[in-house]
């Protein structure tokens, strides 16, 4: 069955330390593979994507995710975090037809100032 | 991106009342929607995915008399929570996929149900 880890359910960083995100996921097919980014009472947004290519993808606001098929990851890193950062960060799998959308149960982030 | 809208953001209702709350794609057509519930401090979960001209596909475990979902339009999707319970205070999200892009679902704001 498909599903996604978050393994860190909160993590708090100081601002301008590295942040690194993790995700696991179990899927039977290649996987489509997405975070999203969720401030306080509001929707998701999306921060970047892996469908195929380069392992390593950019996405806004600095963001980067490296797939490592090997280890069924899909991390999440920044190089400085700064204090507007501070959300809750989701990560998904998506089927191949893009029906079904699958989520972790997210990991809030806290940046000390 | 493509837009997603949600209204309301924010509603109250009495305790046996239906409330109904309306996602639009604003720049794209949307054959499918789906919308999710978000209990505090938990992830999303899939209730239901919304298809134009027909009828909901909806989760195991979800009532289906209880959430009703229309998707009228290429550009709404609508759910109504009928005779609402405190119980069903929730985050309710909808998202769309815009058919010529390259998957990625875009999400509404968020509607926030509180039942008193």
């Amino acid at each position: 069955a498909q599903s996604v880890t978050q393994p860190d359910i909160h993590i708090t960083v100081s601002e301008g330390a590295s942040l690194e995100l993790r995700c696991n996921y179990s899927y039977g097919a290649t996987p489509y593979l997405f975070w999203y980014v969720q401030s306080p009472g509001q929707g998701l947004q999306l921060l970047l994507k892996y469908f195929s290519g380069d392992t390593l993808v950019q996405g806004i606001k600095g963001f980067e995710a490296e797939f490592k098929r090997s280890q069924s990851s899909f991390n999440l890193r920044k190089p400085s975090v700064h204090w507007s950062d501070a959300a809750e960060y989701f990560c998904a799998v998506g089927e191949y037809n893009f029906n079904k959308f699958y989520f972790g149960s997210g990991t809030k982030l806290n940046v000390k100032p | 991106g493509a837009v997603v809208s949600q209204h309301p953001s924010w509603v109250i209702c009495k305790s046996g009342t239906s409330v109904k709350i309306e996602c639009r794609s604003l720049d794209f057509q949307a054959t499918t929607m789906f919308w999710y519930r978000q209990f505090p401090k938990q992830s999303l979960m899939l209730m239901a995915t919304s298809n134009e001209g027909s009828k909901a596909t909806y989760e195991q475990g979800v009532e289906k008399d209880k959430f009703l979902i229309n998707h009228a339009s290429l550009t709404l999707s609508t759910l109504t929570v009928t005779s609402a319970h405190p119980e069903d205070s929730s985050f309710y999200i909808c998202s769309a996929r815009e058919p010529k892009g390259a998957g990625e679902l875009f999400f509404g704001e968020g509607s926030r149900l509180t039942v008193l």
